[in-house]
C-alpha cells in the first residue's frame, strides 16, 4: 500500500497567517491527491482534488501544489472558521490511503 | 441536492452485530460506488472498502475481511455496512462516501458505534 506521511501533526497559527501542510507519498501518485477538512463531530469536506483543483464552494484562500511526490495545502490567510483536522488522500492506487492528519488550531 | 444520510448511533455489546445504513439521494445511485471509512475515537481516517452499486460486488480492505459485510438495497438507493461479532476495537464512527474520480466528494454524517458490555 502507498504510505502518505503528513506533517506537521499539529500546528497553531494566528488569524491572517499563512499555513502550509504537507503530505509525502511513498511512491509516485501523479496528481491523484485530495485534501479534506474535518471539524469536530462532522464528516470530512473536500477542499482540493487532483492535487491543485479547488472543490466547489471552497474559498480561494485554499490552494494545493505538488513537487514530485510531496504535496502541499496552503491557506493563504487563516480565518476563524479554518481550524480543524486536515487530511490528505491518495487515489492513485488501491487501496486509497489517508495521511495521518494535521490538527490546526488558532493561536 | 446530493445527500448521503446515515442511520443513527448504535450501542452494542461485544459479540453482537450492527447494521448501518447509508441512503443516497440527488443522483443515480448505481452510477457511483459506495465507500466506507472508519474513524476510531481521536484517530484518523481508515479506508474499509467499497461496494459496486451496479453489480453488488463488495471489495474489502485487508483489515476488514471476515466480520464486515457491505450490501445494497438498490431499489431504496441504500448501502449497508454490517459488522458481526463486534469487538471493542470496532468502537468508532463509520462514514459512507461517494467516490467521484479518485476522491470522495460526498460523505454521510457518520454513525457512532459504541461497544460496551
Amino acid at each position: 500500500d502507498i504510505q502518505m506521511t503528513q506533517s506537521p501533526a499539529s500546528l497553531s497559527a494566528s488569524l491572517e497567517e499563512i499555513v502550509t501542510i504537507t503530505c509525502q507519498a511513498s511512491q509516485d501518485i501523479g496528481n491523484w491527491l485530495a485534501w479534506y477538512q474535518q471539524k469536530p463531530g462532522k464528516s470530512p469536506q473536500l477542499l482540493i482534488y487532483g492535487a491543485t483543483s479547488l472543490a466547489d464552494g471552497v474559498p480561494s484562500r485554499f490552494s494545493g501544489s505538488r513537487s514530485g511526490t510531496q504535496y502541499s495545502l496552503k491557506i493563504s490567510r487563516l480565518q476563524v472558521e479554518d481550524p480543524g483536522i486536515y487530511y490528505c488522500l491518495q487515489g492513485y492506487s488501491a487501496p486509497p490511503t489517508f495521511g495521518g492528519g494535521t490538527k490546526l488550531e488558532l493561536k | 441536492q446530493i445527500q448521503l444520510v446515515q442511520s443513527g448511533p448504535e450501542l452494542k455489546k461485544p459479540g453482537e452485530s450492527v447494521k448501518i445504513s447509508c441512503k443516497a439521494s440527488g443522483y443515480t445511485f448505481t452510477n457511483y460506488g459506495m465507500y466506507w471509512v472508519k474513524q476510531a475515537p481521536g484517530q484518523g481516517l481508515q479506508y474499509m472498502g467499497w461496494i459496486n452499486t451496479e453489480t453488488g460486488k463488495p471489495t474489502y480492505a485487508d483489515d476488514f475481511k471476515g466480520r464486515f459485510v457491505f450490501f445494497l438495497e438498490t431499489s431504496a438507493s441504500t448501502a449497508y455496512l454490517q459488522i458481526n461479532n463486534l469487538k471493542n476495537e470496532d468502537m468508532a464512527t463509520y462514514f459512507c462516501a461517494r467516490r467521484l474520480g479518485r476522491q470522495f466528494d460526498y460523505w454521510g454524517q457518520g454513525v457512532m458505534v459504541t461497544v460496551s458490555s
